[in-house]
């Protein structure tokens, strides 16, 4: 069975542009969580999506939005880019959310963003 | 804001030593430790979830131990292999929530 699969891999914007980032949970699986992951830091939480509903949202600003689809792939989208924006997006899909933070997650390999 | 901790932060180790990394968590509304290893260009695997005070849980010569009460986990490493080199990540997860809390990690590298 394929794992999460996220698109594209790599990604250069500038200040001010819009970024939509793609990701594909595995088959079965409903939940998609997005992470952003800064060097030197472990990944941050920034949304969770089951049945295309939000679940949870870290601290992130208002820029930062992200949908489900009827086929549990979701995006996240970033608006008006910033330099800080530059990190390693990843995805990570659940089996059962029920579970709550039990759930074990199953990452993609990110999206490398690159604010310039 | 939560607080999740890992020690150290790098470790150079010979193949074939034994070795352990420590995370801190908060001790109040735990519900599950997760631990990830993430080799470089591939994608963070889960190696444990663990949610009981005392619980141990191996994988081949991986096992982890969980305090809930004063809040710290152990990963151990029995024989280490150059393929164990990797950045081992330790996630919190909170009662009544979805989001996850990760340390910074420890990067290890296993020197032939």
């Amino acid at each position: 069975d394929a794992g999460v699969t996220q698109s594209p891999t790599h990604l250069i914007k500038t200040r001010g542009q819009h970024v939509t980032l793609r990701c594909s949970p595995i088959s079965g699986h409903k939940s998609v969580s997005w992470y952003q992951q800064v060097l030197g830091q472990g990944p941050q939480f920034i949304f969770q999506y089951y049945e295309k509903e939000e679940r949870g949202r870290g601290n992130f600003p208002d820029r930062f939005s992200a949908r489900q689809f009827p086929n549990y792939s979701s995006e996240l989208n970033v608006n008006a880019l910033l330099l800080g924006d530059s990190a390693l997006y990843l995805c990570a899909s659940s089996l059962n959310p029920e579970g709550g933070t039990y759930n074990e997650q199953f990452f993609g390999p990110g999206t490398r963003l690159t604010v310039l | 804001i939560l607080n999740v901790e890992q020690s150290p932060q790098s470790l150079h180790v010979q193949e074939g030593d034994s070795t352990n990394f420590t995370c801190s968590f908060p001790s109040s509304n735990f519900y599950a430790l997760h631990w990830y290893r993430w080799e470089t260009a591939k994608s963070p695997e889960a190696l444990f979830v663990m949610t009981l005070n005392g619980d141990e849980k191996k994988k081949g010569r991986i096992s982890a131990t969980l305090n809930t009460k004063e809040g710290y986990s152990y990963l151990y490493i029995k024989g280490s292999q150059p393929e164990d080199s990797a950045t081992y990540l330790c996630a919190f997860g909170g009662a009544g929530s979805y989001q996850l809390t990760f340390g910074k990690g420890t990067k290890l590298s296993v020197i032939p």
